[in-house]
């Protein structure tokens, strides 16, 4: 079956370039979340959209945004990047309208770095 | 606002013991838990969920949990440990709807042969 997609897998930027992450959810899905997960730590919910539409919104930085397209892919965008933005950054995604059973599908995440 | 915590930021079992990941939540209203597993620099892997119906969950890879509304608990379980359970897991909680899943601290579970 087909599962999140994630891309890159690994980025490494120097502190103040900017990043793009891309996520691609489940065919279907309408739902898509993004996570932080620091060194050690527990992910952090960022931001989530729903039917393209910004449905909640977590401890995201100003300096991050994301956006959901019209084919439901999403992107975040992150700019003036700092060494405590190093992590591994999840996407998830559901179904709401199909039926939510309540689980979030997660990719395997990119892994950002930077120096 | 809805919370799990994870008493335990380690749990080591034998092969074969028996093994328990606790996990205790805190919402406001009916609580949708859920477990999901983390192997190294690998995503996050739903194992079961409970959203309503007997307290007694079973899910993938022969674990169950159980739900325990007067003590707030919704502990991890399975009989009988492998050494490939040896992971990163995680209790995380929602409310209906496209609401966020808020993740417990995690417990990494080490079985030892």
């Amino acid at each position: 079956a087909a599962g999140v997609i994630q891309s890159p897998r690994h980025l490494i930027k120097e502190k103040r370039e900017t990043a793009t992450l891309k996520c691609y959810p489940i065919p279907r899905h309408d739902t898509v979340y993004w996570y932080q997960q620091g060194p050690g730590q527990d992910p952090q919910f960022l931001i989530s959209f729903y039917e393209k539409m910004q449905s909640d919104k977590g401890s995201i930085p100003d300096r991050f945004s994301a956006q959901q397209f019209s084919d439901y892919h999403s992107e975040l965008n992150m700019s003036s990047l700092e060494l405590g933005d190093s992590a591994l950054y999840f996407c998830a995604s559901s179904n709401l309208a199909g039926g939510n059973t309540g689980e979030l599908f997660f990719g395997e995440g990119s892994r950002l770095t930077v120096l | 606002a809805q919370s799990v915590a994870q008493p335990e930021d380690q749990v080591n079992v034998a092969e074969g013991n028996p093994l328990t990941v606790k996990c205790t939540y805190s919402v406001s209203g009916n609580p949708y838990l859920f477990w999901y597993v983390q192997y190294p620099n690998r995503g996050l892997q739903f194992l079961l969920k409970y959203i309503t119906g007997d307290n007694l969950v079973k899910g993938s890879y022969g674990f169950e949990a159980e739900f325990n509304k007067s003590q707030t608990s919704f502990h991890l379980k399975k009989p009988s440990a492998l050494v490939s359970d040896s992971a990163l897991y995680f209790c995380a909680v929602r409310d209906w709807g496209n609401t966020p899943l808020v993740f417990g601290k995690g417990t990494r579970l080490s079985v030892i042969a």
